[in-house]
């Protein structure tokens, strides 16, 4: 299985920019393919998708939200940072089957 | 409009069978390139996609658990069934189904989730 890589927290001020990265265990891309998608989850809400293939803004994300990257690194960007970011943040790929998620990164105010 | 949303038994014990339905709308799952996929999580932790049927009737599972699971589809009245056979405590956690467009690959609308529970 493709094994993603996320660091656990990340504390960030309101106003700032926040940058969470995911490391593939192996590349996820495929051509100019990039199979590589974010999801935001707040405290008792299901998973929101953000950003699919890497870089392409899902419908109705605001446009502080970004990705970017190819083969094994990407990077989610949220600029700048506001209250109602404060949530947990999972990449997926879907390169290869199974399709995993990382274990995600908790972003929290300083 | 896409919604989604799941429904289970709550509870149930060890060694039984979970059975779980997703009923949504606003999408038909005959039309081309859908598919329909679930998604657990167990509390405080991270997600696990455990299986996508298509609008072919076409089925992928999580090598991890296949032998265990089985998904299945009603086109006619709109629902995507899950069962997890031999469940254990380990299976304790939170339920979801979620669109998505094959070729894609990733899950674009999501339900809110159900919550079960294995405990003797």
């Amino acid at each position: 299985d493709i094994v993603l890589t996320q660091s656990p927290a990340l504390a960030v001020s309101l106003g700032q920019r926040a940058t969470i990265s995911c490391r593939a265990s192996q590349s996820v891309s495929i051509s100019r393919y990039n199979l590589l998608h974010w999801y935001q989850q707040k405290p008792g809400q299901q998973p929101k998708l953000l950003i699919y293939r890497a870089s392409n803004l899902a419908s109705g994300i605001p446009a502080r939200f970004s990705g970017s990257g190819s083969g094994t690194d990407f990077t989610l960007t949220i600029n700048p940072v506001q209250a109602d970011d404060i949530a947990t943040y999972y990449c997926q790929q879907s390169r290869e089957s199974p399709g995993t998620f990382g274990a995600g990164t908790k972003l929290e105010l300083k | 409009q896409v919604t989604l949303k799941e429904s289970g038994p709550g509870i149930l014990q060890p060694s039984q069978t979970l059975s779980l339905t997703c009923s949504f709308s606003g999408f038909l799952l005959s039309a081309s390139s859908v598919g329909v996929g679930w998604i657990r999580q167990p509390s405080g932790k991270g997600l696990e996609w455990l299986a996508t049927i298509g609008w072919e009737n076409v089925k992928h599972y999580n090598p991890s658990l296949k032998s265990r699971l089985t998904i299945s589809k009603d086109t006619s009245n709109n629902e995507v069934f899950l069962k997890i056979t031999s469940v254990d405590t380990a299976d304790t956690g939170t339920y979801y189904c979620a669109h998505s467009v094959l070729a894609r690959g990733y899950f674009d609308y999501w339900g809110q989730g159900v919550m079960v529970t294995v405990s003797s």
